[in-house]
């Protein structure tokens, strides 16, 4: 079974500070992967995913980047944070094929002072 | 774009009754799944369903993949405070589309009181 890591678990950064969040993946090979944000404990919106290395799609416009230099290794990037960047971010991962599981990660929860 | 309309937003109930939770879209879904949050963790994929009228279980956890593809169905016998979390249900509608994206509902609080 695959297993999702992800760190921080926690990060307090000042507004205009850049951010890296890494997300690595065990247990599976040629994963799609997938960048969440999550305000308030409720709702995810995706705001990356990617299906292979160097192949990245962004969902919304925003202030945030996304890169896969490995197979199983997704990270999360800013160059300035806003304050509005605060929230809990997940890193999932999915099978290519006609299984649509996706596994969540624990987590990074995020807050720009 | 696609989605999900999920209720009850929230639910307080007493330990040992009965929990029903459900979704529905105004699209075919090929695909629905369902997850449990706690807090400050991650989702956990709780039940997979993949055709239409499927009921499946997995322990006190039963869902159903609505027959006409657009909603479905989670329900929870006997709650224990364990339960308490968030519920989400998740649909996908395009076979094969690129990155096999899920459409997430917005969740259940689930609160158990023992």
């Amino acid at each position: 079974s695959q297993t999702i890591h992800q760190w921080p678990a926690t990060l307090v950064q000042p507004v205009g500070s850049p951010l890296s969040l890494e997300c690595t993946v065990e247990g599976t090979s040629n994963p799609n992967l997938y960048w969440y944000r999550q305000a308030a404990g409720r709702g995810l919106q995706l705001l990356f995913y990617s299906v292979g290395i160097g192949q990245i799609s962004s969902e919304v416009p925003q202030n945030l980047s996304a890169s896969r230099p490995q197979d199983r290794q997704f990270i999360l990037s800013s160059k300035k944070l806003l304050l509005s960047d605060s929230g809990f971010y997940l890193c999932a991962s999915g099978k290519q094929s006609y299984s649509y599981e996706q596994y969540f990660g624990p987590g990074t929860r995020l807050t720009v002072t | 774009g696609q989605q999900l309309n999920q209720s009850p937003q929230s639910m307080f109930i007493q330990e040992g009754e009965d929990v029903s939770m459900n979704c529905t879209s105004s699209s075919i879904f090929n695909t629905w799944l369902w997850y449990k949050q706690e807090p400050g963790e991650g989702p956990v994929l709780l039940i997979a369903l993949y055709k239409a009228g499927e009921l499946t279980s997995n322990g006190r956890l039963t869902a159903q993949f609505g027959i006409t593809r657009k909603d479905s169905f989670l329900n929870i016998s006997a709650s224990i405070p364990s339960d308490v979390g968030i519920y989400f249900c998740a649909g996908q509608s395009k076979p094969g589309a690129s990155g096999s994206r899920l459409t997430f509902g917005e969740g259940t609080q689930l609160t158990v009181n023992p």
